[in-house]
């Protein structure tokens, strides 16, 4: 079985300031990464993957991740954030060929003027 | 497209009582999740389905019941309510083995008293 760790439940930041939200897995197999976010009162929605090829990737609105095989960590970073970027962001992870993704406990971001 | 659905989006049940949390989506997708969400535990899979007319357990199925009888719903039913089932229910759904990302529905959020 797999396991997901958010390190932080709750990361507060100012406006502008770099961030970084930790996630670390366990797993006795390959698995595929993801970072979802959810904005109060919605859903989740997907944020950023990886599936193969290059370790790090990136989202459209600035946020990127890096899998780190060794250190079996998906850390998601961003270097400059914005009040909009206030959310919660979710881990999850999910073995090749498994219908099932093992989602972390959730981080808050909270994203001060 | 409307994606995922779900009704109702707030429900107030009193102990014992009955219902029906509904989910549709309209994107032909055969994978569907129902999730609960408490603060802090993340998201905890309650069943899912692989296609019409399969389903199968998560890792908290206990007090919720499910069907798949058309692609697009995946209704979950709740027969004796409990305080314990005060919770955000999300459905999500997935198009393909190869396609791992999840579309999530808005919620439902659930109190029982």
């Amino acid at each position: 079985a797999q396991s997901v760790t958010q390190l932080d439940s709750q990361v507060p930041v100012f406006e502008e300031a770099p961030v970084e939200l930790r996630c670390n897995y366990s797993s006795s197999v390959s698995v595929y990464l993801f970072w979802y976010v959810q904005y109060p009162n919605q859903g989740l929605q997907l944020l950023l993957k990886y599936l193969s090829g290059s370790t790090l990737v990136e989202s459209i609105n600035g946020f990127e991740a890096e899998f780190n095989k060794s250190q079996t960590s998906f850390h998601l970073r961003k270097p400059s954030v914005h009040i909009s970027d206030t959310a919660e962001y979710f881990c999850a992870v999910q073995p090749g060929g498994s219908y099932i993704p093992t989602f972390g406990r959730g981080t808050s971001l909270i994203v001060h003027p | 497209n409307a994606g995922v659905t779900q009704t109702p989006k707030f429900r107030i049940l009193k102990i014992g009582q009955s219902m029906t949390l509904q989910c549709t989506q309209d994107m032909n997708h055969n994978y569907m999740y129902w999730y609960r969400q408490d603060p802090g535990m993340g998201l905890k899979l309650i069943y899912y389905s692989v296609g019409a007319g399969i389903t199968d357990k998560g890792e908290v199925p206990n007090g919720y019941n499910v069907s798949r009888s058309t692609t697009e719903d995946f209704p979950l039913r709740l027969e004796l309510a409990a305080p314990s089932q005060t919770s955000v229910y999300f459905c999500a759904s997935r198009s393909a083995p190869s396609v791992y990302e999840q579309y999530f529905g808005p919620g439902t959020r659930l109190t029982v008293t």
